[in-house]
């Protein structure tokens, strides 16, 4: 049973680009969370989404920054226009209904040049 | 801001139990505490959760006071491999979501 995976790993992108970041669920899981970490920080939550629809999305900023979680397919964070405060390392969760225990994907560190 | 207070640092023999608090004075009546390590810089890892009760499970036991007011994680026999960052985090099922501190970063000393 594969677990929650993440790609690409690390990712290079020169400010004011787009970045796309990719999460494939556990089977069977149709919840997913977007987590970020700066350096020596712990996560911070930014959207909860289950298939098609975004149920919390109160710690995304406001601009450049989306979410989506289609019918078929990865979840995908993306954010436009990056800016070096964009860099960090994203983590995404999955579960299988609400209240259980979340399972992290591996990161995507995201760096900013 | 998290609702709970943790150690930001600890150390432990190899071989020896790790005992890691938490303090949640916050915490409500349908409020779980969860525990969680990241090893190095990979994705959190689950360990172990509670409501009230202590819990026991393959990795860890989880001791809650009877006001609910605190928590101790326990690793029996604590390895190399234990060195993380532990994070305790208290959330309500049906708000989903996880509020992170900063956690305590467990040095396993050989």
């Amino acid at each position: 049973n594969a677990g929650v995976m993440q790609n690409p790993r690390h990712l290079v992108r020169r400010r004011g680009q787009e970045a796309r970041l990719r999460c494939s669920p556990m089977k069977g899981h149709s919840h997913v969370y977007w987590y970020r970490q700066l350096p020596e920080e712990g996560l911070k939550f930014m959207v909860y989404l289950q298939k098609e629809n975004i149920i919390d999305e109160s710690g995304m900023p406001k601009e450049r920054f989306s979410a989506e979680f289609p019918k078929e397919g990865p979840s995908i964070l993306r954010i436009q226009q990056v800016v070096r405060g964009d860099s960090a390392a994203y983590f995404c969760a999955s579960l299988p209904g609400q209240g259980n225990e979340q399972y992290f994907g591996p990161g995507t560190r995201l760096t900013v040049t | 801001d998290a609702k709970t207070t943790q150690p930001p640092s600890m150390d432990c023999a190899e071989g020896r139990a790790a005992n890691l608090p938490c303090n949640h004075s916050t915490i409500s009546g349908n409020e779980y505490v969860y525990w969680y390590r990241q090893i190095h810089s990979q994705g959190p890892q689950y360990i172990i959760h509670g409501l009230k009760n202590n819990e026991t499970n393959e990795m860890a036991s989880l001791i809650i006071t009877e006001d609910r007011k605190s928590s101790t994680l326990i690793l029996p026999h604590a390895t190399l491999r234990d060195t993380a960052v532990y994070y305790c985090i208290v959330t309500n099922p049906g708000t989903y979501k996880y509020i992170f501190g900063t956690g305590t970063r467990l040095k396993v000393l050989a």
